[in-house]
């Protein structure tokens, strides 16, 4: 078990452009999630998948957003014509089924815009 | 979020126990977690609580949970400098969207 994987770690891109994330949750995790984290505030909830399935999106996640997990392993989060308002860290989460079983996170992604 | 409140620093000297408060909004909260977070990386889960439970201890942690005031302590003993970090506690009343509260800066001196 080698944790939540993120990649990159750092992303620095123009304004306008698309960037995508990816994520590795831990392997038998069946549960990924997604959450931002801007400075000095704690992470909100963005989206997350049971398997493949996108179970719930955030209002946060504007259509200029779009997360994938096509095969219930990996997942991406891509940025479509990305704005300054976007920098921040984009943080990856995986957990067990359920009943409460505790999220754990990645290192994350963080995204500056200029 | 503002579902959850803390208190923004904590100052403690190294070797006493330090005390992280929480409040929740939510009564339906099921889930209470706290998480720590160091300069430049994710959140670690540190510790975790279910409503039906008033108290649990983990090595130096202790978590404190009263309901009825829906208020969430972390006691931690003996503080070590690697303790310094930012912490959150967050709650959940389902198991998948947690909110967090901004964090507590807790600096250890020596």
């Amino acid at each position: 078990d080698t944790g939540v994987s993120q990649d990159p770690r750092h992303k620095i891109t123009k304004r306008g452009q698309n960037v995508t994330f990816r994520c590795d949750p831990i392997s038998e995790h069946n549960r990924l999630y997604w959450y931002r984290q801007t400075l000095g505030q704690g992470p909100e909830f963005l989206t997350y998948f049971q398997n493949e399935a996108q179970l719930e999106k955030s209002r946060l996640l504007s259509d200029r957003f779009s997360a994938e997990r096509p095969k219930g392993s990996f997942s991406t989060l891509e940025i479509q014509r990305t704005e300054q308002g976007d920098s921040a860290m984009y943080l990856c989460a995986s957990s067990l089924d359920g009943g409460g079983s505790p999220l754990h996170f990645g290192n994350g992604t963080r995204l500056t815009v200029t | 979020g503002e579902d959850v409140e803390q208190s923004l620093f904590l100052s403690v000297r190294e070797g006493d126990s330090s005390v992280i408060n929480c409040t929740y909004t939510d009564s339906s909260s099921t889930y209470l977690y706290w998480y720590k977070q160091e300069p430049g990386a994710g959140l670690q889960l540190l510790t975790y609580i279910f409503s039906n439970m008033d108290m649990k201890q983990d090595q130096r942690l202790t978590v404190l949970l009263n309901k009825k005031d829906k208020h969430l302590s972390l006691r931690i003993a003996d503080t070590q400098t690697g303790d310094s970090a930012i912490y959150f506690c967050a709650e959940s009343s389902n198991d998948y969207k947690l909110s967090f509260g901004a964090g507590t800066t807790v600096t250890v001196r020596a």
